[in-house]
């Protein structure tokens, strides 16, 4: 199994700019999770899909933030516009979806905005 | 609101030096508290999940622990390849599925 798949893996960019980032979740997981990771704050939730479905997106800071998953292979989270302190490593993980299961995590998408 | 901590923030240990690592919670309706590992510049690793008060987990030289209101996580006689920062995370009776994490102890063995 691959895994959780992201890319792309790193991403510098100018302020004002847009960014998007994207992921594959393994196959047959049915939730699919987005995180971001600072060094202020750890790892915090974004947004959450099941079954291709947003379900709580109240972790997203701003509406400059958006996620989509139009199948249950592909999702994307875009930054519209970039801000520096957008800059941060961005997590996509999956699960099969049932409590008390663990997440998978993918390598991340270190996203640096100048 | 669910809330993680974790203590040390940092530890460093000699090769051999056992020692453990703290998860505090506090949540309404424990459903899992879940250990991952992290390298830099890696996505957190699975560890462990634990269920309720009193169990326990081991994985080599790791060992975890559950408490109504903590989590230990045991390293007995670490090696270098243990260094890491580990991360603890509770899953609560409210969310589906959502997990909210510690900052996580970075771990660090020296030979």
């Amino acid at each position: 199994d691959a895994g959780v798949i992201q890319s792309p893996r790193h991403e510098v960019t100018e302020m004002g700019q847009e960014v998007t980032l994207r992921c594959k979740p393994i196959s047959g997981h049915n939730s699919l999770f987005w995180y971001r990771q600072t060094m202020m704050r750890g790892l915090e939730l974004l947004i959450y899909f099941n079954n291709n479905v947003p379900i709580d997106d109240s972790g997203m800071p701003e509406d400059r933030f958006s996620a989509k998953m139009p199948n249950a292979s592909f999702s994307t989270l875009k930054i519209q516009p970039s801000e520096p302190r957008d800059s941060a490593v961005y997590f996509c993980a999956s699960t099969p979806g049932l409590a008390g299961v663990e997440q998978f995590f993918g390598p991340g998408t270190r996203l640096t905005v100048l | 609101e669910d809330q993680v901590t974790q203590s040390p923030e940092a530890l460093r240990l000699q090769e051999g030096e056992s020692s453990s690592l703290n998860c505090s919670y506090t949540v309404s309706g424990l459903r899992g508290l879940f250990w991952y590992r992290q390298d830099p510049g890696k996505g957190p690793e699975f560890l462990f999940t634990l269920y309720s008060a009193g169990e326990e987990k081991e994985k080599e030289r790791l060992k975890a622990t559950l408490t109504k209101k903590e989590s230990f996580l045991h390293i007995t006689a670490p090696k270098p390849e243990d260094s890491a920062t580990y991360l603890c995370a509770v899953q609560a009776g409210r969310g589906y599925s959502t997990l909210t994490f510690g900052k996580g102890t970075m771990l660090l063995v020296s030979p």
